[in-house]
């Protein structure tokens, strides 16, 4: 089955600058990669994703970027800001009624 | 509308009991699943369905059984609650012609 690397699992940045989490995945056969964004005690909120005949997607302040060859993609948050403090969490899935598989999750710590 | 619903919201049970979960969602979402969260380890699949009458196992499906009567409900059951499904079970539904999944509040549940 799918296996999800994430990387690192604590990410420390000054309030303003910007971070970046990274995912590697095992099956090639997944094309379906989503970022979801989780506050203590809350549910996880998707807050991107990108399949995989897109290499880069933005929103905003945050950009996915996917390299398939390499099965890694990467999650970009620029300018950050004391709410972007909380746990992102990456996942990979074939796509239809596939379940996700998720990374183990990074807790990113806004500092002002 | 309410989006995806869990009851209950907490539970502690004793080992060797039973209970059931229940997820509902007014999306009219054909796909839906349930994950358990352990503390340091991202979501994992338990079961999964495809639609009303139809489930399948995902990643830890042990201890674990599931039903669909209705296509907005999706139920969990432990038989026989043992203190290793401690954790928080998120329900997550999709409509099948997207891939993004959207979550429920969680469940937190104690096996004593």
């Amino acid at each position: 089955g799918e296996n999800v690397e994430q990387h690192p699992s604590t990410l420390s940045v000054q309030e303003g600058d910007s971070a970046v989490i990274k995912c590697t995945y095992s099956d090639s056969a997944s094309n379906y990669f989503p970022w979801y964004k989780q506050e203590l005690g809350k549910r996880p909120q998707l807050i991107i994703d990108i399949r995989s005949n897109v290499g880069e997607k933005k929103d905003q302040r945050i950009a996915v970027t996917l390299n398939k060859t390499a099965k890694h993609f990467s999650l970009h948050i620029t300018e950050t800001q004391p709410e972007d403090s909380a746990v992102y969490f990456c996942a990979a899935s074939r796509g239809g009624a596939d379940g996700l598989t998720f990374g183990k999750g990074t807790h990113l710590i806004i500092q002002p | 509308n309410a989006g995806v619903t869990q009851t209950p919201k907490f539970r502690v049970l004793k080992t060797g009991q039973s209970m059931t979960l229940l997820c509902a969602q007014d999306m009219n979402h054909e796909y839906m699943y349930w994950y358990r969260q352990d503390p340091g380890m991202g979501l994992r699949l338990i079961h999964y369905s495809v639609g009303e009458g139809t489930t399948a196992k995902g990643e830890v499906p042990d201890g674990y059984n599931v039903s669909r009567l209705k296509k907005q409900n999706f139920l969990l059951g432990l038989e026989s609650a043992a203190p290793s499904q401690t954790s928080v079970y998120f329900c997550a539904s999709s409509y099948a012609r997207t891939y993004e999944q959207y979550f429920g509040p969680g469940t937190r549940l104690t096996v004593t």
